[in-house]
């Protein structure tokens, strides 16, 4: 089993709909971190928690949130899709340090 | 100016060559300095990290890093075409920008047989 999953890993759904995005880790990480990646744009953070209690906006927060709900569970919602949230989205864990980046799969969604 | 600049590419090598990758950074407090590569349609994947002024070396890989400049670099020694692929630099901005991992934009590097 991968140490960072992510469900769904390919999701279409329509514009106006709520969505959420999971993501759950083996690895015993403090730190989560939610990104999106577009073509040409790298990877741009969302979100990130560095524990249960304590979550922060990234670059690009506005019409994203998140819950944490335990340390090995962060979820990413879209509360109501529009058609340029279409992108990969990754979710990674690092421990307290910040050292290495453990990404999961991935998670390709289209909102049309 | 963004906080992590990196050449989108390509950047194509023949095989057995050098690739150079390069990347700049805006954060003067930033103090860990991380390179991933990213297949296409796939996760990144740590390939270096460097935390001092200097070079360090893993197999054909060399990170440089120059704080002074605020300028990490990535050096593939003997290309193959298996390393084509993107590249991204990461920099750790510790508390003087929120103490989170931020992304460059990605260098493609294409090695040619």
């Amino acid at each position: 089993d991968a140490d960072v999953t992510q469900t769904p890993r390919n999701r279409i759904t329509k514009t106006g709909k709520r969505i959420m995005l999971e993501c759950s880790q083996t690895k015993g990480h403090d730190r989560m971190y939610w990104y999106r990646q577009d073509p040409g744009l790298g990877l741009r953070l969302i979100y990130y928690s560095f524990d249960v209690k304590d979550i922060n906006k990234g670059e690009i927060s506005d019409g994203y949130s998140v819950s944490r709900q335990a340390q090995a569970k962060f979820s990413l919602s879209l509360e109501s899709a529009i058609p340029n949230q279409t992108a990969l989205y990754f979710c990674a864990t690092s421990d307290f340090m910040g050292d290495e980046a453990f990404f999961g799969q991935g998670t390709r969604l289209t909102v049309v | 100016q963004k906080e992590v600049e990196q050449n989108s590419g390509p950047l194509s090598v023949p095989e057995g060559a050098i690739a150079s990758l390069n990347c700049t950074y805006s954060d003067r407090g930033s103090q860990s300095f991380f390179w991933y590569r990213q297949y296409s349609g796939k996760s990144p994947e740590l390939i270096m990290f460097i935390y001092s002024n200097g070079d360090k070396e893993d197999g054909r890989f060399t990170a440089q890093l120059n704080k002074a400049s605020q300028y990490v670099s990535l050096l593939i020694r003997d290309s193959q075409p298996s390393d084509s692929a993107t590249y991204l630099c990461a920099v750790d901005g510790k508390k003087s920008s929120g103490d989170k991992l931020t992304f460059g934009t990605g260098t493609r590097l294409a090695v040619r047989p």
